[in-house]
């Protein structure tokens, strides 16, 4: 399977909001309700954001939010916070036990 | 709290082997899927193999097919991959995670670099 695509970064200013796009085909993003966004701060383990598309697992703060159209599935980060500046993956099941990863998005809080 | 702490990386010759290990604690380790990912330096997220909660059930993303393996011991809540044959390319951190389901990872493990070169 190719790689999810995701822009290489993106951009806001504090209190700002960016969404950040994940663009993948029917095989995987379009035919599965499985996209999970993870954050990874330099030097660290990703973490888990949203997962099947829209939901916040526990401790996420509401200022993360996702949602898919078609083949492309987005996050939004709310109200910027200098903390945020991080790389966001997204991921989707492909189906026979695959997964596909988008190559990260390198978010910059202005 | 649910806790993962990957071991046994290291510097290595082409060609030579290697075995990971992962240890979990905080949650009910039989109860979940297991996966390895990697992360080449600079690059993003590659998933590697994941195990079925009995270990009845192994899958290898082709690059690694032959090459490596992986394993559990549910009564040490203990997470396997044992690595020959190591490329170059293998060159990465490694990371254990528990698997939700489809492939969904709640949590990670810290990583452990492994690097192949001469």
């Amino acid at each position: 399977q190719s790689a999810l695509t995701q822009p290489p970064s993106a951009s806001g200013s504090p209190g700002q909001s960016v969404t950040i796009s994940c663009t993948g085909t029917s095989s995987d993003v379009g035919g599965y309700n499985y996209v999970s966004w993870f954050q990874q701060h330099p030097g660290k383990a990703p973490k888990l954001i949203i997962n099947e598309v829209s939901k916040r697992p526990s401790g996420v703060p509401d200022r993360f939010s996702g949602s898919k159209s078609g083949n492309t599935a987005s996050l939004t980060v709310s109200g910027l916070q200098a903390e945020d500046e991080a790389d966001y993956y997204c991921s989707s099941y492909a189906g026979s036990n695959n997964v596909v990863f988008g190559g990260g998005t390198k978010l910059t809080v202005l | 709290e649910v806790q993962m702490v990957e071991s046994g990386g290291g510097l290595v010759q082409p060609g030579g082997s290697l075995r990971l290990s992962c240890s979990a604690s905080g949650f009910t380790f039989n109860n979940y899927w297991m996966s390895w990912l990697r992360q080449a330096p600079g690059k993003g997220l590659e998933w590697v193999a994941n195990i079925k909660q009995d270990g009845s059930e192994k899958y290898y993303v082709d690059s690694v097919k032959g090459r490596f393996t992986i394993s559990r011991d549910n009564a040490k809540n203990s997470l396997y991959l044992q690595m020959n044959s190591l490329r170059a390319e293998d060159t990465a951190v490694y990371y254990c995670a528990r698997d939700m389901g489809a492939h969904t990872y709640d949590y990670w493990g810290q990583g452990t670099l492994v690097t192949v070169s001469s």
